[in-house]
């Protein structure tokens, strides 16, 4: 089983539309988390932190499950401009972060 | 404006050949990391430091080898007993957990890769 496991879509959805990603870890002990956006042949850039009690940043919006070892992300009123794959982050201590294989969104007009 | 960054963006790499990959940051963080990332799959941990002269192996450290003589410096070689080399590399920062206030955490920020294909 990988660690942080993620939908791999694609996901294609009519700008305006709102999507929502589905992410698991399996090490319970993991101490934070985060979404990552990349676009096609780029590196990830932080898009945001996931904290226990949910944290909103404009149309995104990130919810941690600690008991079900679940993390999610919500995009609202989605653009042409999210269109590109979005990396579930775990971080287990020391230095070993883990990254998830990412879910590819397509937003089409 | 502070950032990270690496050179070449391309690489072409002969058969039997060494090749380094450079990664620059001016943020001042102690870590580095280098990752390696193949289509479809996550990120892969190659090497990581924690401070200047300092490395230690990440999952998949066979057949590269790493320095770090500098802190803004972490030069990675990949060596012709890695196998297969082709892939997208990215270097990467962080402050270092536990210097981030009490949040443990590791956000890391990274630089625009380096695409390395061997002919």
């Amino acid at each position: 089983r990988k660690e942080v496991e993620q939908d791999p879509g694609p996901f294609n959805v009519p700008e305006g539309a709102t999507v929502a990603f589905n992410c698991t870890y399996s090490n319970s002990a993991s101490q934070s988390f985060f979404w990552y956006r990349q676009d096609c042949r780029k590196e990830p850039k932080l898009l945001m932190s996931v904290y226990s009690s949910g944290n909103e940043d404009g149309r995104f919006t990130a919810q941690l499950n600690r008991a079900s070892q679940y993390i999610s992300l919500l995009i609202r009123d989605s653009k042409l401009s999210d269109s590109a794959t979005y990396l579930c982050v775990a971080y287990t201590g020391g230095f070993k972060t883990i990254f998830g294989a990412g879910t590819r969104l397509f937003v089409k007009a | 404006d502070g950032g990270i960054t690496q050179s070449p963006k391309y690489l072409f790499r002969k058969e039997g050949q060494n090749v380094t990959l450079s990664c620059e940051q001016n943020l001042n963080h102690d870590a580095m990391y280098w990752y390696r990332q193949d289509p479809g799959q996550g990120l892969r941990l190659i090497y990581y430091s924690q401070i200047v002269n300092d490395f230690q192996k990440g999952d998949i450290a066979e057949g590269y080898s790493v320095s770090r003589e500098k802190k803004e410096s972490f030069p990675l070689t990949v060596t012709s007993a890695q196998k297969n080399p082709t892939a997208f590399y990215l270097c990467a920062s962080s402050t270092p957990p536990g210097q981030a206030g009490a949040l443990s955490t590791d956000t890391q920020y990274f630089g625009p890769g380096t695409r390395l294909t061997v002919l």
